[in-house]
């Protein structure tokens, strides 16, 4: 049973507006919630984090919202550019500093 | 700086064979993991270790085996290869303890069984 869910597989935007990658998840001991960008043929590279006392967080175009009482994270990225297209996963860290990945979702950013 | 180093990149195997990943980071890091990716399931956690000479099993651990007999290295051991196990193989690592830090990752190792 997946705790760690990501139920688009794939987002489609137009250049300069925005990307909302939304990620759900049902273990409320995780501490700490982080989204990954994938590249095809590359690991997984850390974008943002956010901590489970914080409900957002911002890095440049970056935003990472966390709402506890839904258990629900998303990831807002404005504005979106075309080198922005990749994979990102979602991933939740518990307390024993486990990582559980979502099954990613495939944003195309188009020109 | 090197950060996570796996090898091979490339592999295919016979079902049946045994082999090894390698998996090396620089960073002085504590946790080191090992993960399988496949098509609509994201990242699944194989195995693990919180430091040398230290393991545990992951999600998805049957079919492998792992040692951890320095801070830097994780090989992972395929005993008996299946074509079940054809995925592409993540290594990651990162710090243990409170505070927040980021798993880094390998490039990747792409594993076909046939």
């Amino acid at each position: 049973d997946q705790q760690v869910k990501q139920n688009s597989p794939s987002l489609s935007v137009q250049e300069g507006r925005i990307s909302i990658l939304n990620c759900d998840y049902t273990n409320s001991m995780f501490d700490y919630f982080l989204w990954y960008k994938k590249y095809p043929a590359e690991g997984p590279t850390f974008l943002i984090s956010i901590s489970s006392i914080k409900d957002k967080n911002e890095d440049g175009r970056f935003t990472v919202f966390l709402n506890k009482s839904a258990k629900h994270l998303s990831l807002h990225i404005v504005p979106s550019q075309p080198g922005d297209s990749a994979v990102y996963f979602c991933a939740a860290r518990n307390n024993f500093n486990k990582f559980y990945f979502g099954s990613g979702t495939k944003l195309n950013v188009k020109p | 700086n090197a950060g996570v180093t796996q090898t091979p990149k490339f592999q295919v195997l016979k079902t049946g064979q045994s082999m090894t990943l390698q998996c090396a980071q620089d960073m002085n890091h504590e946790y080191m993991s090992w993960y399988r990716q496949d098509p609509g399931m994201g990242l699944r956690l194989i195995h693990y270790s919180v430091g040398a000479g230290i393991t545990d099993q992951g999600e998805v651990p049957n079919g492998y085996n792992v040692s951890r007999s320095t801070t830097e290295d994780f090989p992972l051991r395929l005993l008996s290869a299946a074509p079940s196990q054809t995925s592409v193989y993540f290594c990651a690592s990162s710090f243990t303890g409170l505070g927040n830090t980021e798993a880094f990752f390998g490039q990747g190792t792409r594993l076909t069984v046939v």
